[in-house]
């Protein structure tokens, strides 16, 4: 069955710099483009980065962009956000997801937790 | 940048039908899809291509899309039910994904 488990959430200073992992299994995970969603204590789903499954093109919305970075690894079935300058307004619950032809976002992961505090 | 604009919150009695709107510019040009998300879970997707169900979703929950708007309707809405739900599309102008505010769906 697919599983997707985020893992690299925790309490960091703003400024500083932090890396989560979504690691993927029972698919073809070269296969699928590969999403960061996140959602702020209390509030919505803001969408954050996607990747396409090969790696070659990536897109941001305006909130993140220049300060966070999607990237993959097709041999080890693994999906990063690497995430610098990190500000309060960061902090969420981060799931990464994958997209399916429709385009829909078909199956979650948990979510990890990240915390932009002083 | 696109937006979608869903009602903060929705109220239904058990058994009746819910109905929850997502409105954005020419939304009925692009496919909608909509996630229910239950306190403390990630999201499900429920929806896609404005009406679909993926397997395993009843068949009680239904999608339209015409115009500004797409609907989500819950026929013979269960305790079960309550949830906040999503309606999400995809920007062909930007490549970027967006989603409504989320609507709280109370069954009472």
């Amino acid at each position: 069955q697919v599983q997707l488990v985020e893992s690299g959430g925790g309490v960091v200073q703003p400024g500083r710099s932090l890396r989560l992992s979504c690691a993927a299994s029972g698919f073809t995970f070269s296969r699928y483009g590969m999403h960061w969603v996140r959602q702020a204590p209390g509030k919505g789903l803001e969408w954050v980065a996607v990747i396409w499954y090969d790696g070659s093109k990536k897109y941001y919305p305006d909130s993140v962009k220049g300060r966070f970075t999607i990237s993959r690894d097709n041999s080890n079935n693994t999906l990063y956000l690497q995430m610098n300058s990190l500000r309060a307004e960061d902090t969420a619950v981060y799931y990464c997801a994958r997209e399916q032809i429709g385009p829909k976002l078909d199956y979650w992961g948990q979510g990890t937790l990240v915390t932009v505090s002083s | 940048s696109y937006s979608l604009t869903q009602p903060p919150s929705v109220s239904v009695s058990p058994g009746q039908t819910a109905s929850i709107t997502c409105s954005g510019d020419k939304l009925g040009e692009q496919y909608a899809c909509w996630y229910q998300q239950k306190p403390g879970r990630s999201p499900v997707l429920v929806i896609y291509q404005d009406n679909k169900r993926p397997s395993g979703i009843p068949e009680r929950f239904s999608g339209s899309n015409s115009g500004n708007t797409a609907t989500l309707t819950i026929s013979g809405t269960q305790a079960m039910d309550e949830a906040d739900y999503y309606c999400q599309v995809w920007d062909s102008d930007t490549s970027y994904w967006v989603f409504g505010g989320g609507t709280k769906l109370t069954v009472l």
